[in-house]
């Protein structure tokens, strides 16, 4: 079955930069997305297709991909970024959906 | 604006059915299918399954268990769980999905989520 990846945990002080990854063997196939949920909210989707940043989203957001991971990166990071973000991909026949386990992102 | 709002909590006794609905406004309904999500306490995202043209795709742990519906005439997504249990205790959460051949599927905005609690 078609797993993904990610820490636990990630911390970091204010205006650092924190990067989060995903690692799984079918991300070099398919595409990643990431999704913010701030405590007690819904997810919101920050990059789509590895790499995109959706309209409204900061520019501080980026996403990359190599080989089978995929990672986060939040240049400059605001106290209002702490969150959990998840990782999803779809397994290779592109009809069923994995999310990662999600990573806590502490602003110190 | 593209806006999906879900229905209120529900407490349920298990063994029972719970169904939560999912309205969408600010789009074509038909031009996209609904995802369903849930998040117990304290845990990730949990794929259950979707529904886009009146197909869906149900997440193995749940067949036999689930059922997707939408009502095209209200634009409104329906997410039936039967036979609860206390480990169904969650946040359940629909979304718009888009999906592309070569880019796969993504989801966007997500509904402010159904807290459906069971016990005996």
């Amino acid at each position: 079955s078609f797993e993904l990846t990610q820490p636990p945990s990630v911390s970091v002080s204010p205006g650092q930069t924190a990067r989060i990854t995903c690692s799984g063997d079918a991300l070099p196939m398919q595409y990643a997305y990431w999704y913010q949920q701030r405590p007690g909210q819904a997810p919101v989707l920050v990059i789509y297709k590895d790499s995109e940043r959706p309209s409204g989203i900061p520019e501080r957001f980026s996403g990359s991909s190599s080989g089978t991971t995929v990672t986060l990166t939040i240049s400059g990071v605001q106290a209002e970024d702490e969150a959990d973000y998840h990782c999803q991909a779809a397994d290779s026949s592109g009809t069923h959906v994995v999310f990662g386990g999600g990573t806590k992102l502490t602003v110190l | 604006q593209v806006q999906l709002v879900q229905s209120g909590a529900e407490v349920k006794k298990t063994g029972a059915s719970v169904k939560v609905s999912c309205k969408a406004s600010g789009y074509t309904f038909t031009t996209s299918g609904i995802i369903w999500v849930r998040q117990a306490p304290g845990q990730g995202l949990e794929w259950m399954g979707w529904i886009s043209s009146g197909n869906t795709n149900y997440a193995q742990k749940f067949q036999g268990r689930v059922a997707m519906t939408t009502d095209t005439s209200t634009s409104t997504a329906y997410m039936e769980l039967r036979s609860l249990r206390s480990d169904d205790t969650a946040v359940y959460y629909c979304a718009r999905r888009f999906f592309a051949t070569e880019e796969g599927q993504w989801f966007d905005p997500w509904g402010q989520g159904t807290l459906v609690t069971v016990s005996s």
